[in-house]
């Protein structure tokens, strides 16, 4: 099935530092969603966008939707312990009938204390 | 609100036999989908129901079924099941359109 590129695959990084991870499609979509999943869990909705160059904040997690609508990009500020986990983008192709997500293939964050 | 709930969380099953598993969305959400996640093929749309009725469907065999009821609850049905089945099955659910919201998951594993 199809998947967006997603990247980095993985990364160590330092706590403290800011990290930042994209997502690029062939589509268009007309939403991007962000989610974070932990070992054996579903994954949790962090941001969602639904606008072209909309860009939108959670806390010390930013993501922007990419003009072009076939990308887009999440950041961490700060990063801290517990942001260790599995991140994934998510485009909509939502048709008026009917909508799926389809997913990328996940950013690995480990984070060295 | 509570949010969406998926029973059971782990199953195991031999080769050749039905699963069902089942899915209660966020009051007030009407659409559920269901993803299959895999180590080889992450994140898959499985299909989507909304106000009982099926409205998209990925690229899996028709022993992979689902259903909704009028209070929105959701079942999927495998049947005959074979190894490569075995993946964490995920439910979402949102309003008609936007953010969708995961449950925890169904562990499957096929023996």
């Amino acid at each position: 099935g199809q998947q967006l590129n997603q990247s980095p695959q993985s990364m160590f990084i330092q706590e403290g530092e800011d990290v930042s991870m994209n997502c690029t499609s062939s589509s268009i979509f007309n939403t991007w969603l962000w989610y974070k999943q932990d070992p054996g869990e579903g994954p949790v909705l962090l941001i969602a966008l639904y606008k072209a160059g909309e860009l939108t904040s959670n806390g010390r997690l930013t993501a922007q939707f990419g003009i072009t609508r076939k990308d887009s990009f999440l950041n961490i500020s700060a990063s801290i312990p517990s942001d260790v986990g599995i991140y994934f983008c998510a485009g909509s192709d939502y048709t008026g009938t009917a909508s799926k997500l389809t997913f990328g293939t996940g950013t690995r964050l480990q984070v060295t204390l | 609100k509570a949010g969406v709930t998926q029973t059971p969380r782990y199953l195991i099953k031999t080769r050749g036999q039905q699963v069902t598993l089942s899915c209660s969305p966020i009051s007030g959400h009407r659409s559920v989908s269901w993803y299959q996640q895999t180590p080889g093929q992450g994140l898959q749309f499985l299909f989507e129901y909304f106000s009982e009725t099926q409205r998209n469907k990925g690229n899996f065999p028709g022993r992979f079924s689902g259903r909704q009821f009028s209070n929105s609850r959701s079942e999927m049905n495998v049947s005959t099941l074979e190894l490569g089945d075995s993946a964490l099955y995920l439910c979402a659910s949102s309003l008609e359109i936007g953010a969708k919201y995961f449950g925890p998951g169904t562990r499957l594993t096929v023996l």
